[in-house]
């Protein structure tokens, strides 16, 4: 079965310094895709990154890039320059095609100003 | 991205009564999904929705408790049905994005809380 794990409950980062959250995932799977979700008090969960497995490159969205390592199962996401809105939950996740998210527990940020 | 929106967006009930949540789509989508997510835990699927269709549950959700109505391509709603302090969850829905579907939006989620 796959599963998703995110090994950090908690992290706190200065602010405008860089913070690594860790996402490892177990499948037998070829063919994936996988996700950071963000999910700030507010609650509302929003999309911050995705990849592809079959692409070599690491995603990137401005401030936000990941770390993918499809042979390590490794799905890192580095977020640059933190900002204090980027103080949230956030949420690594995967999927294949036409079945349903998997999604971590989740890493709690904080921002320190 | 869609643009989804849920009502309502909190509420507090009582035990043994039922709760209908509403959510809206500005576009047209072939799927959408119910999501639990229990007080500092993580989403867990409730079921999948098609439209003109019964909706698929996951295990240890029944139509029963969370009975889904799917009416059309842009609107579904999930009753939380015979409440208890067990059901004090958020509920989110979600679509699957039109130009990647094996992508996600959420909608803004409703906080539950059972007494």
């Amino acid at each position: 079965a796959q599963t998703v794990t995110q090994s950090q409950p908690e992290m706190s980062v200065q602010e405008a310094e860089t913070v690594t959250l860790s996402c490892t995932y177990d499948t037998s799977e070829s063919d994936y895709y996988l996700f950071w979700y963000k999910q700030p008090p507010s609650r509302q969960m929003i999309l911050v990154i995705r990849q592809e497995a079959y692409k070599q490159q690491n995603a990137t969205e401005n401030r936000f890039s990941v770390n993918f390592q499809k042979a390590a199962k490794s799905f890192s996401l580095k977020i640059s320059d933190s900002q204090l809105g980027d103080a949230a939950m956030y949420f690594c996740a995967y999927r294949i095609r036409d079945d349903k998210i998997i999604f971590g527990k989740g890493t709690r940020l904080h921002i320190l100003p | 991205s869609a643009v989804i929106s849920q009502k309502p967006s909190r509420d507090i009930c009582q035990r043994g009564t039922s709760l209908t949540i509403q959510c809206q789509v500005d576009s047209q989508v072939t799927m959408m999904f119910w999501y639990r997510q229990q007080p500092g835990q993580s989403l867990t699927l409730i079921a999948t929705a098609n439209q003109g269709s019964e909706a698929t549950y996951e295990s240890g959700f029944v139509i029963d408790k969370f009975p889904i109505s799917r009416p059309n391509l842009t609107f579904s709603t999930l009753t939380v049905s015979n409440m208890s302090p067990e059901d004090s969850s958020i509920y989110l829905c979600s679509v699957e994005a039109r130009e990647y579907q094996e992508t996600q939006y959420f909608g803004p989620g409703t906080r539950l809380l059972v007494l």
